[in-house]
Protein backbone atom coordinates (compact mmCIF):
# COMPACT_ATOMS: atom_id res chain seq x y z
CA UNK A 1 0.00 0.00 0.00
CA UNK A 2 1.36 3.57 -0.48
CA UNK A 3 2.11 5.10 2.44
CA UNK A 4 4.02 8.84 2.87
CA UNK A 5 5.69 9.92 6.34
CA UNK A 6 6.83 13.37 7.43
CA UNK A 7 8.53 12.89 10.25
CA UNK A 8 9.05 15.90 11.59
CA UNK A 9 5.58 17.66 13.13
CA UNK A 10 7.10 21.12 14.26
CA UNK A 11 9.89 23.17 12.60
CA UNK A 12 11.22 26.53 13.09
CA UNK A 13 13.81 28.73 10.39
CA UNK A 14 15.15 32.19 10.74
CA UNK A 15 13.37 34.53 8.04
CA UNK A 16 15.92 34.70 5.07
CA UNK A 17 16.93 31.01 5.77
CA UNK A 18 16.43 28.04 3.26
CA UNK A 19 14.65 24.99 5.30
CA UNK A 20 14.09 21.41 4.09
CA UNK A 21 11.02 19.72 4.87
CA UNK A 22 11.32 16.26 4.98
CA UNK A 23 9.00 13.44 2.87
CA UNK A 24 9.59 9.60 2.26
CA UNK A 25 6.92 7.81 0.27
CA UNK A 26 6.26 4.03 0.01
CA UNK A 27 4.62 2.81 -3.45
CA UNK A 28 5.21 -0.52 -5.17
CA UNK A 29 4.46 1.27 -8.72
CA UNK A 30 7.07 2.62 -10.86
CA UNK A 31 4.59 5.57 -12.35
CA UNK A 32 3.33 7.60 -9.69
CA UNK A 33 3.67 11.98 -8.53
CA UNK A 34 4.62 13.82 -5.45
CA UNK A 35 2.78 17.05 -4.66
CA UNK A 36 3.28 19.15 -2.16
CA UNK A 37 0.75 21.56 -0.58
CA UNK A 38 0.62 24.60 2.22
CA UNK A 39 -2.05 24.72 4.57
CA UNK A 40 -2.15 27.94 5.82
CA UNK A 41 -3.85 28.95 9.21
CA UNK A 42 -7.06 29.85 7.54
CA UNK A 43 -7.46 26.47 6.39
CA UNK A 44 -6.96 26.55 2.47
CA UNK A 45 -4.81 24.17 0.85
CA UNK A 46 -2.12 25.46 -1.45
CA UNK A 47 -0.74 23.59 -4.00
CA UNK A 48 2.92 24.34 -4.28
CA UNK A 49 5.11 22.05 -5.88
CA UNK A 50 4.76 18.52 -8.58
CA UNK A 51 7.12 16.35 -9.08
CA UNK A 52 6.84 13.22 -11.41
CA UNK A 53 8.30 9.13 -10.93
CA UNK A 54 10.08 10.18 -14.45
CA UNK A 55 11.24 13.19 -14.08
CA UNK A 56 14.79 13.60 -14.61
CA UNK A 57 15.06 16.94 -13.14
CA UNK A 58 14.08 18.26 -9.75
CA UNK A 59 10.90 20.26 -9.46
CA UNK A 60 11.52 24.18 -9.20
CA UNK A 61 8.84 27.07 -8.72
CA UNK A 62 9.90 29.90 -7.55
CA UNK A 63 11.46 29.62 -4.13
CA UNK A 64 10.43 25.94 -3.78
CA UNK A 65 12.81 23.24 -4.89
CA UNK A 66 11.92 19.10 -4.53
CA UNK A 67 14.73 17.42 -3.62
CA UNK A 68 14.04 14.14 -5.09
CA UNK A 69 15.92 11.24 -4.65
CA UNK A 70 14.28 8.11 -6.27
CA UNK A 71 16.77 5.48 -4.89
CA UNK A 72 15.78 6.42 -1.29
CA UNK A 73 12.16 7.00 -2.28
CA UNK A 74 12.87 10.88 -0.42
CA UNK A 75 10.87 14.17 -1.81
CA UNK A 76 11.90 16.79 -0.02
CA UNK A 77 11.11 20.51 0.00
CA UNK A 78 13.33 23.01 0.47
CA UNK A 79 12.03 26.76 0.76
CA UNK A 80 14.82 29.07 0.06
CA UNK A 81 15.00 32.63 1.77
CA UNK A 82 12.08 32.00 4.13
CA UNK A 83 9.52 34.50 4.61
CA UNK A 84 7.28 34.82 7.64
CA UNK A 85 3.94 33.96 5.04
CA UNK A 86 5.38 30.84 4.97
CA UNK A 87 4.28 29.95 8.21
CA UNK A 88 1.78 26.87 8.32
CA UNK A 89 1.20 23.13 7.73
CA UNK A 90 2.80 21.63 4.79
CA UNK A 91 1.87 18.36 3.03
CA UNK A 92 3.20 15.99 1.26
CA UNK A 93 1.35 13.71 -1.06
CA UNK A 94 1.64 11.30 -3.13
CA UNK A 95 -0.69 9.96 -6.60
CA UNK A 96 -0.43 6.71 -8.01
CA UNK A 97 -1.27 6.71 -11.43
CA UNK A 98 -1.37 3.25 -12.31
CA UNK A 99 -4.30 2.64 -9.94
CA UNK A 100 -6.09 5.09 -9.10
CA UNK A 101 -6.06 9.37 -8.80
CA UNK A 102 -6.57 10.01 -4.73
CA UNK A 103 -3.58 11.81 -2.87
CA UNK A 104 -2.67 10.02 -0.44
CA UNK A 105 -1.28 12.31 2.33
CA UNK A 106 1.20 12.87 5.42
CA UNK A 107 0.91 13.93 8.53
CA UNK A 108 2.18 17.42 7.91
CA UNK A 109 4.85 19.23 9.20
CA UNK A 110 3.72 22.64 10.80
CA UNK A 111 6.60 25.44 9.83
CA UNK A 112 7.07 28.87 11.61
CA UNK A 113 9.15 31.36 10.27
CA UNK A 114 10.80 34.03 13.02
CA UNK A 115 12.16 37.06 12.54
CA UNK B 1 -14.62 33.13 -8.28
CA UNK B 2 -13.52 30.66 -10.51
CA UNK B 3 -12.26 28.41 -8.00
CA UNK B 4 -13.31 25.22 -5.96
CA UNK B 5 -16.67 26.51 -3.60
CA UNK B 6 -18.33 24.57 -0.64
CA UNK B 7 -21.53 24.98 1.54
CA UNK B 8 -22.03 25.54 4.40
CA UNK B 9 -18.42 26.83 5.75
CA UNK B 10 -19.73 25.99 8.91
CA UNK B 11 -22.14 23.43 10.38
CA UNK B 12 -23.17 22.73 13.54
CA UNK B 13 -25.45 19.20 14.16
CA UNK B 14 -26.85 17.59 17.03
CA UNK B 15 -25.17 13.77 16.86
CA UNK B 16 -27.80 11.24 14.98
CA UNK B 17 -28.80 14.10 12.52
CA UNK B 18 -28.03 13.67 8.93
CA UNK B 19 -25.66 16.72 7.16
CA UNK B 20 -25.62 17.24 3.60
CA UNK B 21 -22.51 19.02 2.22
CA UNK B 22 -22.36 20.73 -0.82
CA UNK B 23 -19.46 21.21 -3.26
CA UNK B 24 -19.15 23.46 -6.71
CA UNK B 25 -15.96 22.45 -8.44
CA UNK B 26 -14.30 24.25 -10.76
CA UNK B 27 -16.05 24.51 -14.18
CA UNK B 28 -14.55 22.21 -16.56
CA UNK B 29 -12.73 19.64 -14.06
CA UNK B 30 -14.15 16.42 -14.93
CA UNK B 31 -12.44 14.95 -11.75
CA UNK B 32 -13.69 15.65 -7.72
CA UNK B 33 -12.60 14.14 -4.52
CA UNK B 34 -13.77 14.64 -1.10
CA UNK B 35 -11.26 14.23 1.69
CA UNK B 36 -11.71 14.40 5.70
CA UNK B 37 -9.38 16.71 8.01
CA UNK B 38 -9.77 15.62 11.46
CA UNK B 39 -8.10 18.61 13.90
CA UNK B 40 -4.28 18.07 13.74
CA UNK B 41 -4.47 15.39 10.99
CA UNK B 42 -3.43 14.61 7.55
CA UNK B 43 -6.45 14.43 5.08
CA UNK B 44 -7.86 10.91 4.51
CA UNK B 45 -9.23 10.29 1.08
CA UNK B 46 -13.16 9.36 0.99
CA UNK B 47 -14.38 9.41 -2.60
CA UNK B 48 -13.24 10.44 -5.97
CA UNK B 49 -15.36 10.86 -9.02
CA UNK B 50 -13.84 10.91 -12.56
CA UNK B 51 -16.48 11.94 -15.60
CA UNK B 52 -19.35 9.02 -15.96
CA UNK B 53 -17.30 6.22 -14.77
CA UNK B 54 -18.20 4.41 -11.43
CA UNK B 55 -16.74 6.26 -8.15
CA UNK B 56 -14.01 5.23 -6.36
CA UNK B 57 -15.82 4.61 -3.01
CA UNK B 58 -13.07 3.21 -1.24
CA UNK B 59 -12.37 5.52 1.37
CA UNK B 60 -15.59 6.22 2.78
CA UNK B 61 -15.29 5.10 6.65
CA UNK B 62 -18.77 3.75 6.90
CA UNK B 63 -21.79 3.11 5.13
CA UNK B 64 -23.59 6.01 7.20
CA UNK B 65 -21.15 7.92 4.20
CA UNK B 66 -22.39 8.69 0.80
CA UNK B 67 -21.55 11.29 -2.00
CA UNK B 68 -23.59 11.87 -5.57
CA UNK B 69 -22.51 14.10 -8.49
CA UNK B 70 -24.41 14.93 -11.28
CA UNK B 71 -22.44 14.69 -14.32
CA UNK B 72 -19.61 17.13 -14.02
CA UNK B 73 -21.30 19.89 -11.70
CA UNK B 74 -21.50 20.02 -8.33
CA UNK B 75 -20.97 17.02 -5.33
CA UNK B 76 -23.08 16.35 -2.46
CA UNK B 77 -21.72 14.64 0.49
CA UNK B 78 -23.98 13.60 2.95
CA UNK B 79 -23.31 11.88 6.31
CA UNK B 80 -26.79 10.00 7.81
CA UNK B 81 -26.96 9.93 11.71
CA UNK B 82 -23.91 11.49 12.70
CA UNK B 83 -21.86 10.43 15.60
CA UNK B 84 -19.11 12.96 17.58
CA UNK B 85 -16.30 10.98 15.36
CA UNK B 86 -17.30 12.88 12.07
CA UNK B 87 -16.49 16.44 13.49
CA UNK B 88 -13.60 17.26 11.05
CA UNK B 89 -13.19 19.61 8.03
CA UNK B 90 -14.89 18.29 5.20
CA UNK B 91 -12.64 19.42 1.85
CA UNK B 92 -13.51 18.99 -1.57
CA UNK B 93 -11.21 19.20 -4.50
CA UNK B 94 -11.63 19.20 -8.46
CA UNK B 95 -9.21 18.18 -11.08
CA UNK B 96 -8.71 18.59 -14.91
CA UNK B 97 -6.89 15.54 -15.05
CA UNK B 98 -4.12 16.87 -17.13
CA UNK B 99 -0.67 15.24 -16.64
CA UNK B 100 0.16 16.90 -13.41
CA UNK B 101 -3.35 16.52 -11.86
CA UNK B 102 -3.10 19.29 -9.76
CA UNK B 103 -6.04 19.14 -7.16
CA UNK B 104 -7.46 22.45 -6.61
CA UNK B 105 -8.39 22.53 -3.11
CA UNK B 106 -12.13 24.23 -1.57
CA UNK B 107 -12.07 26.17 1.67
CA UNK B 108 -13.33 23.11 3.36
CA UNK B 109 -16.80 22.61 5.15
CA UNK B 110 -16.60 22.61 9.36
CA UNK B 111 -18.71 19.57 10.40
CA UNK B 112 -19.08 20.11 14.34
CA UNK B 113 -21.24 17.25 16.07
CA UNK B 114 -22.05 17.99 19.05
Amino acid sequence: AQKITQTQPGMFVQEKEAVTLDCTYDTSDPSYGLFWYKQPSSGEMIFLIYQGSYDQQNATEGRYSLNFQKARKSANLVISASQLGDSAMYFCAMRDYESTDKLIFGTGTRLQVFP
Amino acid sequence: GAGVSQSPSNKVTEKGKDVELRCDPISGHTALYWYRQRLGQGLEFLIYFQGNSAPDKSGLPSDRFSAERTGESVSTLTIQRTQQEDSAVYLCASSTGQPTYEQYFGPGTRLTVT
